[in-house]
């Protein structure tokens, strides 16, 4: 059973420092890992994508990838309220399907 | 990325009826797929739309209960049948395979069964 492993939070993170999410998967052979983030009571939308070890970045989002250790994470620097949502990880499987984590919650605190 | 247009956004049922849900892509798209989201919970896959085939389910979900529908590479339906209130939830149709691996997601549509 392939599974994507994420603390359900919440994560709570004063505005302005850096959140911090985490997320393991159990398919040594995944190739593709993608975050989304889900605001309460719309659909999931894709933030970050990333394919090869080692880190993406993207303006205050940045992706980690580390295939040995089959570990992904995502900070989020200069956190706003804004970015309080839940945050999927989700890996490819095959034939265009994705594995799902439960999501984390994150809480941004004026 | 794509212009996914779900509908209806939001529908209130009675118990014992049937809705069907409609996904439609800007774009031909490979792969289509229909997600379930319960409240505070993640994705679950329902099924995968083949494009003139019959779709393929996950575990738990059958096609008596769950009929869909592709008839192109641009649309699909999900119906919900018989419906209880167990099947209060957010549906969610999703698309794969435009640029990359990665999914988009139509609006969604949130199903209250009294």
């Amino acid at each position: 059973q392939k599974e994507v492993e994420q603390n359900s939070g919440p994560l709570s993170v004063p505005e302005g420092a850096i959140a911090s999410l985490n997320c393991t998967y159990s398919d040594r052979g995944s190739q593709s890992f993608f975050w989304y983030r889900q605001y309460s009571g719309k659909s999931p939308e894709l933030i970050m994508s990333i394919y090869s070890n080692g880190d993406k970045e993207d303006g205050r989002f940045t992706a980690q990838l580390n295939k040995a250790s089959q570990y992904v994470s995502l900070l989020i620097r200069d956190s706003q309220p804004s970015d309080s949502a839940t945050y999927l990880c989700a890996v490819n499987e095959d034939n265009y399907q994705l594995i799902w984590g439960a999501g984390t919650k994150l809480i941004i605190k004026p | 990325s794509a212009v996914i247009s779900q509908k209806p956004s939001r529908d209130i049922c009675q118990r014992g009826t049937s809705l069907t849900i409609q996904c439609q892509v800007d774009s031909q798209v490979t792969m289509m797929f229909w997600y379930r989201q319960q409240p505070g919970q993640s994705l679950t896959l329902i099924a995968t739309a083949n494009q003139g085939s019959e779709a393929t389910y996950e575990s738990g979900f059958v096609i008596d209960k769950f009929p869909i529908s592709r008839p192109n590479l641009t649309f699909s339906t999900l119906t919900v049948s018989n419906m209880s209130p167990e099947d209060s939830s957010i549906y969610l149709c999703s698309v794969g395979g435009i640029t990359d691996t990665e999914a988009f997601f139509g609006q969604g549509t949130r199903l209250t069964v009294v």
